[in-house]
């Protein structure tokens, strides 16, 4: 057990609608991380938070959007929803921003968009 | 652009002996480069690191090459367990634009050891 905590596990919905996504990072802290994993593919890095600021974006598409809030917890919200978004979607979480720092994954949710 | 590359999508070793994954990156950028282990339907776990500064870094079992001028590096099992069997991802961290640290994972390498 990583300590990150998502909810929901699975979740299916139909193409256009909106999700929300949530992650607890592990106690004490205060970098979370969103990453897309796709059939087949390595993980995308998403986008990056740390002590509820924006640190980093990477591909992150503009019907998606995150946030992280004063407790820390964060959502990934993502909208008008394509079939090619369903995937694992992971949270990480880290201690601090030096690249050194290892990250602890939660569980992932799979979101299957019909 | 993927800066990260890990060309072998899978890997067969025999029980006992040694599995090396490798792993190839272009920024020149990147200070820290990072395995993580992954079971099917679970999170990814951290395995081991290493700095740009080290050439070696060794943890049990695990040990991380890295050849800088190469833009290589490598993690080595010795010996190989059937426990091992996962997918293990190769991850480079670098600071982005803003100043802050980009971690950017390759593919993944599917390793399987045969008892």
């Amino acid at each position: 057990d990583s300590g990150v905590t998502q909810t929901p596990k699975h979740l299916i919905t139909a193409t256009g609608q909106r999700v929300t996504l949530r992650c607890s990072p592990r106690s004490g802290d205060l970098s979370v991380y969103w990453y897309q994993q796709s059939l087949d593919q390595g993980l995308q890095f998403l986008i990056q938070y740390y002590n509820g600021e924006e640190r980093a974006k990477g591909n992150i598409l503009e019907r998606f959007s995150a946030q992280q809030f004063p407790d820390l917890h964060s959502e990934l919200n993502l909208s008008s929803l394509e079939l090619g978004d369903s995937a694992l979607y992971f949270c990480a979480s880290s201690v601090s921003l030096t690249g050194g720092s290892e990250q602890y994954f939660g569980p992932g949710t799979r979101l299957t968009v019909t | 652009d993927q800066q990260v590359k890990q060309n072998s999508p899978s890997l067969s070793v025999q029980e006992g002996r040694i599995s090396i994954l490798n792993c190839d990156y272009t920024n020149s950028m990147f200070d820290y480069f990072l395995w993580y282990k992954k079971y099917p339907a679970e999170g990814p776990t951290f395995l081991i690191s290493i700095s740009s500064i080290k050439d070696k870094n060794e943890d049990g079992r695990f040990t991380v090459f890295l050849n800088k001028s190469a833009k290589h590096l490598s993690l080595h099992i010795v010996p190989s367990q059937p426990g091992d069997s996962a997918v293990y991802f190769c991850a480079a961290s670098g600071a982005n634009s803003g100043g802050y640290q980009k971690v950017t994972f390759g593919t993944g390498t599917k390793l399987q050891v045969i008892p």
